[in-house]
Order: C-alpha cells, then sequence, then structure tokens
C-alpha cells in the first residue's frame, strides 16, 4: 500500500508570499494528482504529473519519481489561493495525502 | 461550460433507510469515479468505471454499497442499508482516458453530502 505523507498539514503565510507544499509517497507511480478543494468544498483538479515539471499561470508542480516526492509551489500568493491542497498518487489504486491546509492574510 | 452535476447536493436520512446518489458525467468522457470524504479518512476511492463497465469496488464495503452506469449519462452509487458511519460527502469525478488507469484530469462534481441519523 502507498503511503501519502503531505507537509505542512497547514500553513499561513502573507499575501505575496511564494508558497511550497511537499508531497511524499513510498512506492513507485504511474502519475500524480493535485488538487484544490475550496472551502466551499468544490474540488479542483489542478495538475496530472508523470515526470518532469507543470505550470498553469502561478502554480507550478514538480516531481522527482527517483526520491517519490512531488511539490506545488504558488507564487505571488493570493487570500483567493486559500484552499485544502491534496496530492493523490496513482500506482494500482489512487491513494490520497490528508490535504495542506493553506491560509493567505491580505 | 461542460460540468459534472451530482444530485441530491444534500440527504438527510435515518439509519437503515436506503440511499441513492446520482452523477450525470461530462458528455464525452469514457471514466467515472466514485469518492467518499471524511474528516477522519480523508477522500478516498470507492469505485470506478470506463465505458460503463466497473473496473474496480474494491474501496466500497461490499455487503452494502453498489455502483452502477445504467448509461454513458449517470452513474449511481447506492448504500442499503445505511449506517450513520457512511455520513459523509460522495463525490463523483469523469474523466477522459486514452492509456494508464488514473492519467488523466478529473473534473469533480459538486458532491452529496449525506448525514445518516
Amino acid at each position: 500500500k502507498n503511503e501519502v505523507e503531505q507537509s505542512p498539514q497547514n500553513l499561513t503565510a502573507q499575501e505575496g508570499e511564494f508558497i511550497t507544499i511537499n508531497c511524499s509517497y513510498s512506492v513507485g507511480i504511474s502519475a500524480l494528482h493535485w488538487l484544490q478543494q475550496h472551502p466551499g468544498g468544490g474540488i479542483v483538479s489542478l495538475f496530472m504529473l508523470s515526470s518532469g515539471k507543470k505550470k498553469h499561470g502561478r502554480l507550478i508542480a514538480t516531481i522527482n519519481i527517483q526520491e517519490k516526492h512531488s511539490s506545488l509551489h504558488i507564487t505571488a500568493s493570493h487570500p483567493r489561493d486559500s484552499a485544502v491542497y491534496i496530492c493523490a498518487v496513482a500506482d494500482e489504486k489512487l491513494t490520497f495525502g490528508t490535504g495542506t491546509r493553506l491560509t493567505i492574510i491580505p | 461550460d461542460a460540468r459534472v452535476t451530482q444530485t441530491p447536493r444534500h440527504k438527510v436520512t435515518e439509519m437503515g433507510q436506503e440511499v441513492t446518489m446520482r452523477c450525470q458525467p461530462i458528455l464525452g468522457h469514457n471514466t467515472v469515479f466514485w469518492y467518499r470524504q471524511t474528516m477522519m479518512q480523508g477522500l478516498e476511492l470507492l469505485a470506478y468505471f470506463r465505458n460503463r463497465a466497473p473496473l474496480d469496488d474494491s474501496g466500497m464495503p461490499k455487503d452494502r454499497f453498489s455502483a452502477e452506469m445504467p448509461d454513458a449519462t449517470l452513474a449511481t452509487l447506492k448504500i442499503q442499508p445505511s449506517e450513520p458511519r457512511d455520513s459523509a460527502v460522495y463525490f463523483c469525478a469523469s474523466g477522459l482516458v486514452w492509456s494508464s488507469d488514473f492519467q488523466e484530469t478529473q473534473y469533480f462534481g459538486p458532491g452529496t453530502r449525506l448525514l445518516v441519523l
């Protein structure tokens, strides 16, 4: 069973700060997903990665397959980025991390 | 603006009652997922379908949960009989996959918030 760990569990930062959220897993995977869950509960898929790096606007996701580690970065953070960020790893199953609750203070 | 729809959005029921949750995936998507989210366990994959065929339902309690896709526009998740521990938010998601499982962008519905008393 793949063990997925996210860090930090909670993160509070000032608007404009650079944010990094980490996800590590224990067993080799075929893909890793980053999801964003808004305070109202809705879930949006941000990235699906199998190698390297992807960028979308102010969001950047990287994955290191050898080290079994992925990071989600947010540049120039904004209060609307406040959400829970969840990583999910895909091997034979899809296993979720427990999420990182991000709060951006104006 | 294509989106996944789920009904009902909220459901309160008494223990022992049957609960049916419905999901309409995005037209053209070939894969449908059912997830459950609780405070204690977080998100869990219950089951998923490809081209209406069940691929994996190992995440579901088999004795009381069942998932079906009667047609390409409707997926259902039933609980019978329901128990208080089933209280959770149930999300449906759909995607279009060409190759390997779980290597697609998933589009989530708004969820059904279930409370079993």
